[in-house]
């Protein structure tokens, strides 16, 4: 079946980057996404990845796609207070048509 | 534009009481989703209505959990009765057309989180 996996903390400091991995099992999956959740909010998405492609930028997010190993990760950039977070990753299943969603990472930022 | 909206925003209850939720979903939006999110995971689909048709209730617990959307806009999600593992957020999400487009964007509402004493 399908299970996508992430760490679930991970803490910087303001102005360094940020790298949340995530590994999923799917080889089936053609979009992968990420979404994020703040606090007693619902989830918004940030961006998603075609299986075809290796890497995509989107102003300070950049995500990569290691296809061969399962692996995807996003990248913020110059990670501000307002990135904490929880950082959702999701693959949409070819088999089910479903969106499918990992733990979650819970992004803190310290000054 | 507004987003989805969801009813309660907090809802606390005991053991084998009932509860209903209450979602609209973005004008126009034909696809209306529910999901569970149990603390500490990340959000698992219960149901998914396209207009006023159901798609997917896989994973719906149809001996206690049920869901409507008879006039394919806005749609309740009933549970009947609770279960202290129905603890959860349970978030209503809306897209413009799910079935064919992969990259059709799912706009989340805030959740209604339950509390089963």
């Amino acid at each position: 079946g399908e299970d996508v996996e992430q760490s679930l903390f991970l803490s910087v400091r303001e102005g360094d980057s940020s790298v949340i991995n995530c590994t999923y099992t799917d080889s089936s999956s053609t979009y992968l996404y990420w979404y994020k959740q703040e606090p007693g909010a619902g989830l918004q998405l940030l961006t998603y990845i075609f299986s075809n492609m290796d890497m995509k930028q989107d102003q300070r997010l950049t995500v990569l796609l290691n296809k061969k190993d399962k692996h995807l990760s996003l990248r913020i950039a110059d990670t501000q207070t307002g990135d904490s977070a929880i950082y959702f990753c999701a693959e949409l299943s070819d088999n089910t048509d479903k969106l499918i969603f990992g733990t979650g990472t819970r992004l803190q930022v310290f000054p | 534009e507004a987003g989805v909206a969801q009813s309660p925003r907090y809802k606390i209850i005991e053991k084998r009481q009932s509860v209903a939720f209450w979602c609209n979903p973005i004008s126009g939006h034909a696809t209306l989703y529910w999901y569970q999110q149990i603390l500490g995971q990340g959000p698992k689909l219960l149901i998914q209505f396209q207009n006023n048709g159901v798609v997917d209730d896989s994973q719906l617990p149809k001996d206690r959990f049920s869901a409507e959307r008879l006039k394919g806009v806005d749609s309740t999600l009933k549970i009947q009765p609770a279960k202290l593992e129905d603890s959860a957020v349970y978030l209503c999400a809306s897209s413009l057309d799910g079935s064919n487009d992969r990259t059709d964007t799912q706009y989340f509402g805030p959740g209604t989180r339950l509390t089963v004493l």
